[in-house]
């Protein structure tokens, strides 16, 4: 079974500048999740979708991210404009259970490692 | 406060000893637990759920304490590829997943 797909897998950019990460989750999974993971510190959880909504975005930074899943499949994150302190590794996940109904595993992809100079 | 807590450690532990490490979190409403094990420069993988029960699995042993907000992941025999961070993970109604800081394991020949 294919994993969870990301790319790219490097980007460095200057601060101001515009970035796109894709994610593309295991064939069947319902719920997507992006994850910021700064160095030294756990993921934090960024969005999460059920197919094609939004179930939970209270910690986006909605002044300078984005993020969507127009047909409940592929994911793109955008960070416009970036600032030095969005360098991390983005970490997109996939799981399979609908909320609610037990407990979910979650399958993440490598990550994009951003830097911001 | 943070929603999870951790010890960052790190443990340094010789092979064959037992480590514990102990987890607690913020919401009472918290549905599902989980302990992933994170290598340097690599994702996230899931090591092991969490249920009120408590579980085993091998060398591995992970309970959890719903009234005092605590988990903990109890390694035994530790083996030199032991050695990575534990993440914490606590999941809503939802399945949001709120995860801790990490704790740094090293085993040592």
């Amino acid at each position: 079974e294919a994993g969870v797909a990301q790319s790219p897998r490097y980007k460095i950019i200057e601060k101001r500048q515009s970035v796109a990460f894709w994610c593309n989750p295991i064939s069947g999974h319902a719920t997507l999740y992006w994850y910021q993971q700064i160095l030294g510190q756990g993921p934090k959880l960024l969005i999460q979708f059920q197919n094609n909504g939004v179930v939970d975005d209270s910690q986006l930074p909605k002044d300078r991210f984005s993020a969507e899943r127009l047909k409940g499949v592929d994911s793109t994150l955008k960070i416009q404009p970036a600032k030095l302190e969005d360098s991390a590794v983005y970490l997109c996940a996939s799981s399979q259970t609908r909320p609610g109904t037990g407990h979910e595993t979650q399958y993440f992809g490598p990550g994009t490692r951003l830097l911001v100079l | 406060r943070k929603e999870v807590e951790q010890d960052p450690g790190p443990f340094n532990v010789p092979e064959g000893a037992t480590v514990a490490f102990n987890c607690t979190y913020s919401n009472s409403a918290s549905q599902s637990f989980f302990w992933y094990r994170q290598d340097c420069r690599k994702e996230p993988k899931l090591l092991m759920s969490v249920y009120s029960s408590g579980n085993e699995d091998g060398r591995f042993t992970a309970q959890l304490n719903r009234a005092s907000q605590y988990i903990s992941l109890l390694i035994r025999d530790s083996k030199l590829s032991d050695s990575a961070t534990y993440l914490c993970v606590v999941g809503g109604f939802n399945n949001d997943m709120r995860f801790g800081a990490g704790t740094r394991l090293t085993v040592k020949p």
